[in-house]
């Protein structure tokens, strides 16, 4: 596509409940990465994916966290049993070759925790 | 230690002044430098990159980079309101991929 599409755009849900973000990268860019903004704050990496291999998932908070990408494509972040704490935009970049020359972010997913 | 720094803000200037922002990172083996701009409410855009000391023009503005004293900063000249956004300064990392950020500067240029 001619952007980084991200769907949903608003995520509110229930504490205890799984959500799931989705991301689909600009097409031909084989890196994906998914950031989190909360309020106010910076963008706190959460994982990188080269392909469909995720060579640095360092930044999961915890456990709750996974996420997956098929191919070069799609890719979906998961966060089980919501808490309060996880409220915050989720962005999605994605990049040629491993970022050297920067990336582009979607548009982002603010999730809501109640 | 934050991996990456920029000056708290905000920062105020008025309309068809120069606003400078100012940022420095710990990894020294870093090659690789970014400028987004972020408007309140949406995602960040990529304005400026800089791989090379000294500095580097695109219209209004400049992005400068000293890898001997781990700084980077990005001047905007003649800034106008629509300038107005919190500005990101970025690092890839030496060791992987990933881009790591500061916390960002607020700007405001006030008409």
């Amino acid at each position: 596509g001619a952007g980084v599409s991200q769907s949903p755009s608003n995520k509110v849900t229930e504490k205890g409940k799984d959500v799931e973000l989705r991301c689909d990268p600009i097409s031909g860019h084989t890196a994906l990465y998914w950031y989190r903004q909360r309020l106010g704050q910076g963008l706190e990496f959460l994982i990188y994916f080269q392909g469909n291999s995720a060579p640095d998932k360092s930044g999961l908070p915890s456990d709750r966290f996974s996420a997956e990408r098929t191919g070069e494509s799609v890719s979906t972040l998961t966060i089980q049993r919501t808490q309060q704490e996880d409220s915050a935009v989720y962005l999605c970049a994605s990049s040629w070759g491993q970022g050297a020359y920067g990336y582009t972010f979607g548009s982002g997913t603010r999730l809501t925790v109640v | 230690q934050k991996e990456v720094e920029q000056n708290s803000g905000p920062l105020s200037v008025p309309e068809g002044a120069i606003a400078s922002l100012n940022c420095t990172y710990s990894d020294r083996g870093s090659q690789s430098f970014f400028w987004y701009r972020q408007y309140s409410g949406k995602s960040p855009e990529l304005i400026m990159s800089i791989y090379s000391n000294g500095d580097k023009e695109d219209g209004r503005f400049t992005a400068q980079l000293n890898k001997a004293s781990q700084y980077v900063s990005l001047l905007i000249r003649d800034s106008q309101p629509s300038d107005s956004a919190t500005y990101l300064c970025a690092v890839r990392e030496t060791s992987g991929s990933r881009l790591t950020f500061g916390e960002g500067t607020q700007l405001t240029v006030n008409p």
